[in-house]
Order: C-alpha cells, then sequence, then structure tokens
C-alpha cells in the first residue's frame, strides 16, 4: 500500500497563476483533509471532507478551493496564488471525523508563490 | 478549546529514555491526549493516544497525571530516527470538531549519538 500520495512533490508559480494539489488515498478511508504549514510553525487545516460528496471549510480556507473526486481523491485548487500562499501543503486521509480516528499523512507539496 | 503547553526544544543521548512533557491545565473531561511527531521534511505520523490511563504501543508510551493536567511522552531507547517535532494535541470526544488536529508549535528533539 503506497497509503497518502501527494503530486507535485515541489512547484514555484507566479502570483496569479492558479493551480490544482493532488492527492489520492489507498485504504479505502472516508475522511480525507488538507492542511498548510508555515515555517516553523504547525498545520492548519485548510478543508477537510468527512466522506465522499461532502466538503466543509477548517481554519484557513481562503483563497482555496477543493473537490472530492471519488473517495480516493481528494483535490485543493488555488485559483490565483499569492506568495501568502507559499506554504508545504499536507494532504491526510482516516477512517472518519472522531476524536479515535487516526489521521495518516501525506509526505507533503512544497509549494512558493512569487 | 483546551491548549497544551510543550517545551520548545529537548535534547537526548542516543539509546537514552526521553520524557516529553505537555501541560494541559483546562483539560475537559472529554478531551483525549494525541502525540503525533513529524520527522524532518515528512508528514506527521501519529503516535500514540489515551484518555486517563497509561498506554504503551510499539513506539512509545504515554503517562498521563491523575488530574490529567499534564502528561509525558515517553520513548524508552531514542535513537536517530526518533529525531522529530512532536506534538501533544486534545481531540474532544463531547463535540462535532472531533476531527480537528491542533498542531501547535512542538518540541523539537534532537537525539546526539
Amino acid at each position: 500500500n503506497a497509503g497518502v500520495t501527494q503530486t507535485p512533490k515541489f512547484q514555484v508559480l507566479k502570483t496569479g497563476q492558479s493551480m490544482t494539489l493532488q492527492c489520492a488515498q489507498d485504504m479505502n478511508h472516508n475522511s480525507m483533509y488538507w492542511y498548510r504549514q508555515d515555517p516553523g510553525m504547525g498545520l492548519r487545516l485548510i478543508y477537510y471532507s468527512a466522506s465522499e460528496g461532502t466538503t466543509d471549510k477548517g481554519e484557513v480556507p481562503n483563497g482555496y478551493n477543493v473537490s472530492r473526486l471519488n473517495k480516493r481523491e481528494f483535490s485543493l485548487r488555488l485559483e490565483s496564488a499569492a506568495p501568502s500562499q507559499t506554504s508545504v501543503y499536507f494532504c491526510a486521509s482516516s477512517e472518519g471525523v472522531t476524536y479515535t480516528d487516526t489521521q495518516y499523512f501525506g509526505p507533503g507539496t512544497r509549494l512558493t508563490v512569487l | 478549546d483546551a491548549k497544551t503547553t510543550q517545551p520548545n526544544s529537548m535534547e537526548s543521548n542516543e539509546e537514552e529514555p526521553v520524557h516529553l512533557p505537555c501541560n494541559h491545565s483546562t483539560i475537559s473531561g472529554t478531551d483525549y491526549i494525541h502525540w503525533y511527531r513529524q520527522l524532518p521534511s515528512q508528514g506527521p505520523e501519529y503516535v500514540i493516544h489515551g484518555l486517563t490511563s497509561n498506554v504503551n504501543n510499539r513506539m512509545a508510551s504515554l503517562a498521563i497525571a491523575e488530574d490529567r493536567k499534564s502528561s509525558t511522552l515517553i520513548l524508552h531507547r531514542a535513537t536517530l530516527r526518533d529525531a522529530a517535532v512532536y506534538y501533544c494535541i486534545l481531540r474532544s470526544a463531547n463535540s462535532n470538531s472531533g476531527y480537528a488536529l491542533n498542531f501547535g508549535k512542538g518540541t523539537s528533539l534532537l537525539v546526539t549519538p
């Protein structure tokens, strides 16, 4: 099992460009998440999908959109990238959204916006 | 929401035990204590969790104070691979936001040979 995979691993964008970060999991999990991590900080939740067909905002959703394409895939889109969105983006998945559900993380996408 | 307080950094020698403290003085009775760690340039990974009793697994042990206002993650024999940032996180069993992993800054553990 690959677990949680993310593409691309690295990306450089210019201000105003758009891009989509891809995430897939092969653990048959119901729930998926997108986090961002700024230098020296902990992770902050951008959006999550409790189950296929649903998405909800997290702590820092402004400037992002998400799509739960199917049970396996959850994408994050930046419509008009800004330098403040320079960060490392992590996707995660879990069986459910309860307090005991362990979240499994991907390796991250390192995004720089110039 | 209840908050956690951890030291910014700690240092340990290889093959010695490490005790990573976490204070959570405003913890509620339905908050579970979770620990995740993040190795350099990787995503976080689950370590252990507990409610009231001490817990053990293959990675670590979790010691929870009787009043639950603090807890300690114990790595019994630190290896170089244990060098990581360790996050102590409270997750509520009594709210709709039980999914939330509220990462603070964590404790950066340095392991020296």
